[in-house]
Order: structure tokens, then sequence, then C-alpha cells
């Protein structure tokens, strides 16, 4: 789980507060994602980026605003957010989002709980 | 569209036991599959996947899954379970999208081995 780390792991906010998700891979990947894992429903894929570009899923609300300063980092910024939002919140990273083959890694997820 | 199904929300075997967590898939074209586990709290890791070639695939920690094009399926299996295999196990699929390649995941499998 080295390859991919994420920051912080467990977070508590209010539906007035803004925060930041922090996701960060060391494997030299090019392409990096965000899902949302809620309770009995499958993986949710956010967002994706490939370098420079991003590429949204629409159904996504706009209290979710993704960054990605440079092809290691990607951030997911939090504000006004709902308690039905309250989820394991997971970053992955692949060589390249275009291959089919590749393979995504995950970081071990921010627990978050919106009060 | 791609999409998997687990059609089990839970499988226990006694350890010793071999041990098998069902998926089948429905894609157009040729299907790139993919099983993770997920210990409690954790984020996904990546036991294995099939892109081409032979049908059964080994991966990680003893598994291995075979790839029926028939059948549409491509069931996880151990032959020995560890009572330390006990984990959350999802099979996904490789789907074109508006957002590259990403991964449509099934609704996973809980699987408990007992001592």
């Amino acid at each position: 789980e080295t390859g991919v780390t994420q920051t912080p792991r467990h977070l508590v906010m209010g539906m007035t507060n803004k925060k930041s998700l922090k996701c960060e891979q060391h494997l030299g990947h090019n392409a990096m994602y965000w899902y949302k894992q809620s309770a009995k429903k499958p993986l949710e894929l956010m967002f994706v980026y490939s370098l420079e570009e991003r590429v949204e899923n629409n159904s996504v609300p706009s209290r979710f605003s993704p960054e990605c300063p440079n092809s290691s980092h990607l951030f997911l910024h939090l504000h006004t957010l709902q308690p039905e939002d309250s989820a394991l919140y997971l970053c992955a990273s692949s060589q390249d989002r275009g291959a089919s083959r590749d393979t995504q890694y995950f970081g071990p997820g921010t627990r978050l709980t919106v009060l | 569209a791609q999409s998997v199904a687990q059609p089990e929300d839970q499988v226990n075997v006694a350890e010793g036991n071999p041990l098998t967590v069902k998926c089948t898939y429905s894609v157009s074209g040729n299907p790139y599959l993919f099983w993770y586990v997920q210990y409690p709290n954790r984020g996904l890791q990546f036991l294995l996947k099939y892109i081409t070639g032979d049908n059964l695939v080994k991966g990680s920690y003893g598994f291995e899954a075979e790839f029926n094009k028939s059948q549409t399926s491509f069931h996880l299996k151990k032959p020995s379970a560890l009572v330390s295999d006990s984990a959350l196990y999802f099979c996904a699929v490789r789907a074109l999208g508006n957002s590259g390649y990403a991964l449509n995941f099934g609704k996973g499998t809980s699987l408990l081995v007992t001592p």
C-alpha cells in the first residue's frame, strides 16, 4: 500500500466545513482516480485525471472539487457536504487512463463522516 | 454497458477447504477482468487480472481465477483457504467510457473462513 498514500485516514466534518483529501502516488503513473465507496453500493468512479487533463463524471455534485497539480498528487476539495456523502473515499492510480490493460492501484482510503 | 455481477453476498468456508468466489461479466468485445481484495479499514489490493491468453490466471496469495468465455464467468479460486483470507472481494471489468478506461466493480462478496 505504500505505492499510493492518502491523508487523512479519517475525517469528521460538519456540513458547513471546508476540507481537502490528499492522495499521492509513488509509482510514476500518469493517471489518477477518485472513487467513492458507500455501504451496500458498488464503488463509484468520481473523477479521472491524466497528466494535465481532467475528465469529470457529470453525476458528481459540485460540492466535490478535484485538483491535480501534477501527476503524483491529487486532491479532493470538499465544501458544504451532506450526511449522505459519508463514505470511504479511495484514490487510485494507473500507468495510463487510456490503456485497457493497466492495473489500478489503490490507496488505503479516507473514511469521511459528515455530521 | 460493461458490467460484472457477484451473485453471492457472502461465502463461508472452513479453513483448509477450497474456496470459490463467483463473478460473471457482460461486455461487448474482449473483456479485461480484475479481482481485488479489501481487508477491514483498508483500500483495495490487486489480486490478479485477465487480459488475454491462458484462461487460468494466477495471482497473489495463492489465488487464481478461471476465465470461461462460454459461461461469461471469471470465478476466483484458492485450493486451501486460510482464516486470513477473510475479507471483501471485488470483481471488476474495464470499461471504455467518457473517462477513458475506468473500472466497473461488482458489489463485492464477503468471504469468511472459519478455523
